[in-house]
């Protein structure tokens, strides 16, 4: 069980070039995240979903792209990179309590990537 | 709109010695959770404790233990006798519910805490 998983752990970009990063978790989560990590200001959310082939926007989702064709996987796409974007990127997961007036379980973090835009 | 103060940017102590993260929080909702991640040297994200906006005991678990007061919408982490391995960045969030049940977590800016020997 490797739980939340993340790849790359490290890249570097030009300004304008673009990328996916992959979020991987093998604990059958129904809800997905990605944050990003910029000094001084702890982690800020970007796009979310609540289940396989949907999404929605966070507080930051300007620039950045997501998709959750699997449940098991969630993709942040950077399409045109920007400086702005150097940080680190950290996905999270969690479960669905059961009820019929549940909230979801604990948030559960990957290791995260570090980006750095040139 | 949520919002998560940690008033302490650093806390640097000495081995063996008590330490106390503040933690204030603001939300208008009237059920919500409350979270501590510790973020070691290493980069990943920890998580220590979930708690309920119902629950109010305070909870211990080994050296750590947390204070959580409605009252004055405070979670304050306690670590008891503080060793070297307790260093790192200490989050406390907050839950913001959204639509379909989605949860997302607002983050304080975070507590850098120094343990020395």
């Amino acid at each position: 069980n490797a739980g939340v998983t993340q790849t790359p752990k490290f890249r570097v970009l030009k300004t304008g070039q673009s990328m996916t990063l992959l979020c991987a978790q093998d604990m059958n989560h129904e809800y997905m995240y990605w944050y990003r990590q910029d000094p001084g200001m702890g982690l800020r959310l970007i796009h979310y979903s609540v289940g396989e082939g949907t999404t929605a926007k966070g507080e930051v989702p300007d620039g950045y792209n997501v998709s959750r064709l699997k449940k098991q996987n969630f993709l942040l796409g950077l399409e045109s990179a920007a400086p702005s974007q150097t940080s680190v990127y950290f996905c999270a997961s969690s479960a669905k309590t059961p009820g019929s007036s549940s909230f979801p379980d604990t948030q559960y973090f990957g290791p995260g990537t570090r980006l750095t835009v040139l | 709109a949520q919002k998560v103060t940690q008033a302490q940017t650093e806390i640097s102590v000495v081995e063996k010695e008590d330490v106390t993260l503040d933690c204030v929080y603001e939300t208008r909702d009237t059920t919500y959770y409350l979270f501590w991640y510790k973020q070691p040297p290493s980069g990943e994200l920890v998580f220590l404790i979930r708690r309920n906006s119902f629950d109010e005991q305070n909870e211990i678990s080994g050296r750590y233990s947390w204070n959580f007061q409605k009252s004055t919408s405070s979670f304050n982490f306690t670590i008891t006798a503080s060793q070297v391995v307790d260093s790192a960045v200490y989050f406390c969030a907050l839950s913001e519910f959204g639509p379909g049940g989605s949860e997302k977590l607002v983050f304080g800016k975070g507590t850098k805490l120094t343990v020395n020997p």
